[in-house]
C-alpha cells in the first residue's frame, strides 16, 4: 500500500531557531500534498496545501512567511518553521494524495506519522 | 465551511461489549468520509474510507455506516478489546478543489480489561 513517511519524527530546537520538516510518499508520486497541526486533545487542522511545481496555499489564520512549504519534486514537500517560537510546539502531520483516474477529486489520502516539535 | 462533530468526546467500556462512535457533518455534499485511529503521540492508522455512493464498508470487526444525507456516519466497534484503545476520528472529503479533509474532534476509548 501508499506509505507516506515524515522525518523527524522528533525535533528539540531553540527559540529563534528554524526547523525543517520532511513528507516523502516512498511508493506513489503525490502533485498534492497536505500539512495539519494538531495541539494536544485536539484535533488535526489544515495548515496548507502543497502543490507540485507551485506555491502552496494557506488556511486563513496561517503565516506563510512562518510556515514555508516547498514543494520541489512528485515526492517530497518540506515545511519550515522560521523563527519557532514555544507557542508553535505541536504535532505536525502531512498526508499524500494518491492519484485517481476520474478527475482527481476525492482519493483516498494516506498520512504520515507526524513530527513532534517542542521548542524551547 | 464544513463542520465535524464526534461524539462522545471520551468513551470507556469493559472488554467484549460492542460500541458505536459517532460523527456527525454540516454540509452532506461530501465527496467520502474516512475513520482513522490516533495511538497516543502517533500518526493517523486509516480504518475505513466509504465513498459518497456507499451506505457501509466493514473491515473485520468495524464497520462504518453512512447516511450522507442527514450528515451523520458510525463506527461501529464489535467484541471491543483493551488493544482498541485509541483517539478515533472520522474526517470528510468535501471534494472540491484541494480535496483537503476535514477532522472531527475525536472520541477517545478506553476498553478496560
Amino acid at each position: 500500500g501508499a506509505v507516506v513517511s515524515q522525518h523527524p519524527s522528533r525535533v528539540i530546537c531553540k527559540s529563534g531557531t528554524s526547523v525543517k520538516i520532511e513528507c516523502r510518499s516512498l511508493d506513489f508520486q503525490a502533485t498534492t500534498m497536505f500539512w495539519y497541526r494538531q495541539f494536544p486533545k485536539q484535533s488535526l487542522m489544515l495548515m496548507a496545501t502543497s502543490n507540485e511545481g507551485s506555491k502552496a496555499t494557506y488556511e486563513q489564520g496561517v503565516e506563510k512567511d512562518k510556515f514555508l512549504i516547498n514543494h520541489a519534486s512528485l515526492t517530497l514537500s518540506t515545511l519550515t518553521v522560521t523563527s519557532a517560537h514555544p507557542e508553535d510546539s505541536s504535532f505536525y502531520i502531512c498526508s499524500a494524495k494518491l492519484p485517481g483516474t476520474s478527475g482527481g477529486y476525492g482519493y483516498e489520502q494516506y498520512f504520515g506519522p507526524g513530527t513532534r516539535l517542542t521548542v524551547t | 465551511k464544513q463542520e465535524v462533530t464526534q461524539i462522545p468526546a471520551a468513551l470507556s467500556v469493559p472488554e467484549g461489549e460492542n460500541l458505536v462512535l459517532n460523527c456527525s457533518f454540516t454540509d452532506s455534499a461530501i465527496y467520502n468520509l474516512q475513520w482513522f485511529r490516533q495511538d497516543p503521540g502517533k500518526g493517523l492508522t486509516s480504518l475505513l474510507l466509504i465513498q459518497s455512493s456507499q451506505r457501509e464498508q466493514t473491515s473485520g470487526r468495524l464497520n462504518a455506516s453512512l447516511d450522507k444525507s442527514s450528515g451523520r456516519s458510525t463506527l461501529y466497534i464489535a467484541a471491543s478489546q483493551p488493544g482498541d484503545s485509541a483517539t478515533y476520528l472520522c474526517a470528510v472529503n468535501p471534494g472540491y478543489t484541494g480535496n483537503q479533509f476535514y477532522f472531527g474532534t475525536g472520541t477517545s476509548l478506553t476498553v478496560i480489561p
